[in-house]
């Protein structure tokens, strides 16, 4: 299987900070890489897909880049609506599809 | 409005069955892979199988920890998808969600269902 490595598990931040998660495949994954929003009680959400190609609807203040191995999640002028969990997700097609472990966000 | 509805779930025993449902609406059902992924109380995501879309047959793949006690199906008719739960454990206690896989990407998650499992 395929491990994703994420980090850091948990941040803190002040309001109109840049914050940057990163998250290492153990094996080349290309651009097969995804990141999730999750608020409290709430169904994760798709923010970036394909590595940097931001969802339908997502602030552009979201942000993801990397290929390979090494990925980067980054939120530009951090807001308070942005408290949530973040998840990257690799996709490749070696199955099983797998997660990080997450990192928790807090202002 | 691409959605899923879940339902289903509920306090089991050890060993005991449970089947939970996922209806989408707002798509191309047939079309597209549909997932489902659980989340442990205070945990991370898991990953627990797919069922592949018309053009891939409906095939259906695993993970490995539920390999064997999990069954996925899908009703065209009904545009709904399913998890049958057998032999269920403790630590099978968590939120279930099924998912509309779309190019890899899971999106958009049904609401999530709470299942538990306990005497």
């Amino acid at each position: 299987d395929i491990q994703m490595t994420q980090s850091p598990s948990s941040l803190s931040a002040s309001v109109g900070d840049r914050v940057t998660i990163t998250c290492q495949a153990s094996q080349d994954i290309g651009s097969y890489l995804n990141w999730y929003q999750q608020k409290p009680g709430k169904a994760p959400k798709l923010i970036i897909y394909d590595a940097s190609n931001l969802d339908v609807g997502v602030p552009s203040r979201f942000s993801g880049s990397g290929s390979g191995t090494d990925f980067t999640f980054t939120i530009n002028s951090l807001q308070p609506e942005d408290v949530a969990t973040y998840y990257c997700q690799q996709y490749d097609n070696l199955l099983p599809v797998t997660f990080g472990q997450g990192t928790r966000l807090e202002i | 409005e691409v959605q899923l509805v879940q339902s289903g779930g509920g306090l089991v025993q050890p060993g005991g069955s449970l089947r939970l449902s996922c209806a989408a609406s707002g798509f191309s059902f047939s079309d597209h892979y549909m997932d489902w992924v659980r989340q442990a109380p205070g945990k991370g995501l898991e990953w627990l199988g797919r069922s592949r879309d018309k053009s891939n047959s409906f095939t259906i793949d695993y993970a490995a920890s539920v390999k064997g006690r999990f069954i996925i199906s899908r009703d065209e008719s009904k545009t709904s998808v399913y998890l049958q739960m057998n032999s269920l454990q403790t630590e099978d206690t968590a939120i279930y969600y099924c998912a509309r896989n779309f190019g890899g990407g899971f999106d958009p998650w049904g609401q999530g269902t709470l299942v538990t499992v306990s005497s």
